[in-house]
């Protein structure tokens, strides 16, 4: 089973607005990781925040890490029509070696 | 600096057959992992190596093995494949297995017919 949930599974907004999604997990983890996936290619990092940080920017991304809800957001500013893609939080969990990935949201950005 | 780099890109295989795919990291990443992406089930983990030594293994039958090179190279192998098996199969490489970034290379596309 997935350990990530994200929502909504998919989003329409126009160019311009921003974009929020999120991701809510079961276990402790050692990390939140986002990506972004453009039409069946591969996985672009995007962004890792620890467990003991609370948020964290790059560019026009901001990430949020709530441990004690087990939740995440990615939010997406000024937002573009190249951002239309998939996006995926990936847990790590601790002790596993592995990445475990919600089900992703698609974004769509409307010209 | 080199991404990870995955070949093939794309793959038709039939029922029965195996196959064998490839993954080189970032230069000094020591773990490689694969995933395995289909539209049903979404992104499930295969198999994590680290310095040629597998430590962890996802739920997937034993058709599904792997193995890692000296150079960290990594191989992955599907024996006897089934129509199932059609995915896009992804490897990612780290510094280390854990708490760290995990970069993915571009995939190759498997079509079991």
């Amino acid at each position: 089973s997935q350990q990530g949930e994200e929502d909504p599974q998919a989003l329409s907004i126009q160019e311009g607005e921003n974009a929020t999604m999120n991701c809510s997990y079961k276990t402790s983890i050692n990390n939140l990781q986002w990506y972004r996936q453009n039409s069946g290619r591969g996985l672009v990092h995007l962004i890792l925040i620890r467990s003991n940080e609370r948020e964290k920017h790059s560019g026009r991304l901001r990430v949020t890490l709530d441990t004690s809800k087990k939740s995440s957001s990615l939010l997406i500013t000024a937002s573009r029509a190249a951002d239309t893609a998939s996006y995926f939080c990936a847990t790590d969990l601790q002790g596993a070696q592995k990445l475990v990935f919600g089900q992703g949201t698609r974004l769509t950005i409307n010209p | 600096k080199a991404g990870v780099t995955q070949t093939p890109r794309y793959l038709i295989k039939t029922r029965g057959q195996q196959v064998t795919l490839s993954c080189s990291p970032i230069s000094g990443h020591r773990s490689v992992s694969w995933y395995q992406q289909t539209p049903g089930q979404g992104l499930q983990f295969l198999f994590e190596y680290f310095s040629e030594t597998q430590r962890n293994k996802g739920n997937f039958p034993g058709r599904f093995s792997g193995r890692q090179f000296s150079n960290s190279r990594s191989e992955m192998n599907v024996s006897t494949l089934e129509l199932g098996d059609s995915a896009l199969y992804l490897c990612a490489s780290r510094t280390q297995g854990t708490d760290t970034e995990a970069f993915f290379g571009q995939g190759t596309r498997l079509t079991v017919v």
